[in-house]
C-alpha cells in the first residue's frame, strides 16, 4: 500500500543537527511532492517545507531558512529533513507528508518522528 | 504570508450533533483550502480539498463548504470515532494551517 515510513527518535543537544528521514513506497516517489511538517507537544501543526523528488527543487518556510535542508536519494525512494543549530524549541513531532498536485493537499502522512532538543 | 483563523478552539458536543467548524483566511485563497482530522498520537488525516471535495474513503457525514476567506467543515451527525482535532489549511500561497479545533465528548 502506499506509505511513507519515517526513522526512529532523536536526542539531540542544543546547537546540535538532525536528519530525519521519509522511506515511500507504493507509488513513484518522483511524481509527488514531499513536505515537512512538525507538532511541538500540545500545539499545532506547522509547515517547514517542500521537496520535488524529481528535480530536487525545494522551497522552505521563512521561519526555517537557513537551517532547514531537504534532499532525497531517488534510488531509494527517500527523502531527508536536516535541521541545525537546533535550540530547546525545536523539541517536535516531525511528519513527512506527499503533496498530491491533482488535489493540492497532503494525502499521505508518514508515522512522525520525536525530535528532542536538551541538554 | 497568509494567516488562517480557526473557530471555535474547542467545540464540546454529543453523538448525533450536528457539528460546524469555521476557518477564516487574512486574504482570498479562493477554494485552496483542506481539511485535516488528528487523533492523539497519530498523523493527521486528509479529510476535504479544494473547500469542498471529499478525499476518498471519507464518510459522508463530513461536508466542507465556503471560498475566498471564509469556510466550513460540517459533521452532519457526529459519531464516536468523530472526536478528535481538526485543522484547516490554506494551499493558494506556500502552506499555512489553523490553530486547530478540539472536538470533545460534552
Amino acid at each position: 500500500q502506499v506509505q511513507l515510513v519515517q526513522s526512529g527518535a532523536e536526542v539531540k543537544k542544543p546547537g546540535a543537527s538532525v536528519k530525519v528521514s521519509c522511506k515511500a513506497s507504493g507509488y513513484t516517489f518522483t511524481s509527488y511532492d514531499i513536505n515537512w511538517v512538525r507538532q511541538a507537544t500540545g500545539q499545532g501543526l506547522e509547515w517547514m517545507g517542500w521537496m520535488n523528488p524529481n528535480s530536487g527543487n525545494t522551497g522552505y518556510a521563512q521561519k526555517f531558512q537557513g537551517r532547514v535542508t531537504m534532499t532525497r536519494n531517488t534510488s531509494i525512494s527517500t527523502a531527508y529533513m536536516e535541521l541545525s543549530s537546533l535550540r530547546s524549541e525545536d523539541t517536535a513531532v516531525y511528519y513527512c507528508a506527499r503533496g498530491n498536485r491533482a488535489v493540492g493537499a497532503f494525502d499521505i502522512w508518514g508515522q512522525g518522528t520525536m525530535v528532542t532538543v536538551s541538554s | 504570508d497568509i494567516q488562517m483563523t480557526q473557530s471555535p478552539s474547542t467545540l464540546s458536543a454529543s453523538v448525533g450533533d450536528r457539528v460546524t467548524i469555521t476557518c477564516r483566511a487574512s486574504q482570498s485563497i479562493s477554494s485552496w483550502l483542506a481539511w485535516y482530522q488528528q487523533k492523539p498520537g497519530k498523523a493527521p488525516k486528509l479529510l476535504i480539498y479544494k473547500a469542498s471535495s471529499l478525499e476518498s474513503g471519507v464518510p459522508s457525514r463530513f461536508s466542507g463548504s465556503g471560498s475566498g476567506t471564509e469556510f466550513t467543515l460540517t459533521i452532519s451527525s457526529l459519531q464516536p470515532d468523530d472526536f478528535a482535532t481538526y485543522y484547516c489549511q490554506q494551499y493558494n500561497s506556500w502552506w499555512t494551517f489553523g490553530q486547530g479545533t478540539k472536538v470533545e465528548i460534552k
